[in-house]
């Protein structure tokens, strides 16, 4: 099976950097993903890390450890409109069979003025 | 371009009565595609996944069916809807052996009184 944790709710100002930690088990692990979802909102693709190593995709950042089984999404110069929920996801691998997702429970980040 | 549909937005339903949710993919060919549902502050629960039409696998035993009747249709059903099939109802799509994260649909939040 497979299980993510992570933490549930983070607060910040507008302009500070934030990570959201991530923790996973998993039987066929293949990458990590990072997704974004506002309030009633559908979630949307931020990050994919199938490598050791960072990536960056302007303000936001994923790192990855497998290793460690531990991945971050690295949000800075934090906006407003960041508020919002973040999943990480683990892509998992049976024989032949990739591409599906397990979600975490969700981290709630709130972006104070 | 790739573009995923789902309806209706919202829908209210007695207990005891069925349940029909309807997902196409237009832009794409043989995609994979996903039932996801959210409770309410919670993560995202794979229900079931197709590769293919009339292929489906579920995830978790449950009060609801899913069918594929063609390639770019994923259809979520329940003969009796139970309280606790209330929920975030969100459809996805992904392409095979890609790393560029799963695309989600709109979502059905289903309240079932």
């Amino acid at each position: 099976g497979q299980s993510l944790e992570q933490p549930s709710e983070v607060t910040a100002v507008e302009g500070a950097i934030v990570q959201i930690n991530c923790t996973y088990q998993t039987s066929g692990f293949y990458g990590l993903s990072w997704y974004q979802q506002h309030d009633g909102g559908a979630p949307t693709f931020l990050s994919y890390n199938a490598l050791d190593g960072l990536e960056e995709t302007g303000r936001f950042s994923s790192f990855l450890s497998r290793s460690d089984s531990y991945g971050y999404l690295l949000l800075q110069e934090l906006q407003m409109k960041d508020s919002a929920s973040y999943f990480c996801a683990v892509r998992d691998r049976r024989g032949s069979t990739l591409g599906r997702l397990y979600f975490g429970r969700g981290t709630q980040l709130t972006v104070w003025p | 371009s790739q573009t995923i549909h789902q309806w209706p937005a919202t829908l209210v339903q007695p207990v005891g009565s069925p349940l029909s949710l309807e997902c196409t993919v237009e832009g794409t060919s043989n995609p994979n595609l996903y039932w996801y549902r959210q409770a309410a502050g919670r993560g995202l629960q794979l229900l079931f996944y197709s590769v293919g039409i009339g292929q489906i696998s579920s995830e978790v035993p449950q009060n609801l069916s899913a069918s594929r009747p063609q390639d770019r249709q994923f259809i979520l059903s329940s003969k009796k809807l139970l309280l606790s099939d209330s929920g975030f109802y969100l459809c996805a799509w992904s392409v095979s052996l890609a790393n560029t994260g799963y695309t989600f649909g709109s979502g059905t939040r289903l309240t079932v009184v």
